[in-house]
């Protein structure tokens, strides 16, 4: 079965530093997506970033971006710049791809980011 | 465009109570539907989906059910609320094939006493 860790319960920066988040996962499969979804107070999910397994290059989406490695099984989210909007919890997620997303996404337990003015 | 309504916001319900969260999407035909639930400092877990009307498909054994009774309505349902049922509820849709983005509602959050 796949699984997604996140191994860092809560994280800090310094407004308009750079701050990276990790992600790990298990899956036997060898194609997928990749999530990054961002979950403010208002809770609403919101999709920061995706990544393509079979895509060897990084998505980046402005001030966002990622370093995904596939053969380590991992997928770390870089903010650059970062800004007090981007307080929030933070999700690693998993999908399979069968000519698409499936929709069935195995999310990791989170990261809390806060950002120091 | 398309949008996803889910109601009530908030919630607060008795043990033993039943239970009906509804969410319905609009602009899209033929959505993939899905409801997930949030525990307290949790990540998401996926309850069920529905790949059309009346076809659910459950992943956790639990206490809830879900109904699509048309296409773009999906229902959260349960006869006798637990304790363990409290939680942060999320819609979500993906408009079929061949799409790469997940779609979330607003969220439902209930709380059981």
């Amino acid at each position: 079965a796949q699984t997604v860790t996140q191994s860092q319960p809560e994280m800090s920066v310094q407004e308009a530093e750079t701050v990276t988040l990790s992600c790990t996962y298990d899956t036997s499969e060898s194609d997928y997506y990749l999530f990054w979804y961002k979950q403010p107070p208002s809770r609403q999910m919101i999709l920061v970033i995706r990544q393509e397994a079979y895509k060897q290059q990084n998505a980046t989406e402005n001030r966002f971006s990622v370093n995904f490695q596939k053969a380590a099984k991992s997928f770390s989210l870089k903010i650059s710049d970062s800004q007090l909007g981007d307080a929030a919890m933070y999700f690693c997620a998993y999908d399979m791809n069968y000519g698409g997303s499936q929709g069935n996404l195995i999310f990791g337990k989170g990261t809390k980011l806060s950002v120091k003015p | 465009s398309q949008t996803i309504h889910q109601w009530p916001a908030t919630l607060v319900q008795p043990v033993g109570s039943p239970l009906s969260l509804e969410c319905t999407v609009e602009g899209t035909s033929n959505p993939n539907l899905y409801w997930y639930r949030q525990a307290a400092g949790r990540g998401l877990q996926l309850l069920f989906y529905s790949v059309g009307i009346g076809q659910i498909s459950s992943e956790v054994p639990q206490n809830l059910s879900a109904s699509r009774p048309q296409d773009r309505q999906f229902i959260l349902s349960s006869k006798k609320l637990l304790l363990s049922d409290s939680g942060f509820y999320l819609c979500a849709w993906l408009p079929g094939q061949q799409n790469e983005k997940l779609f979330f509602g607003s969220g439902t959050q209930l709380s059981v006493l």
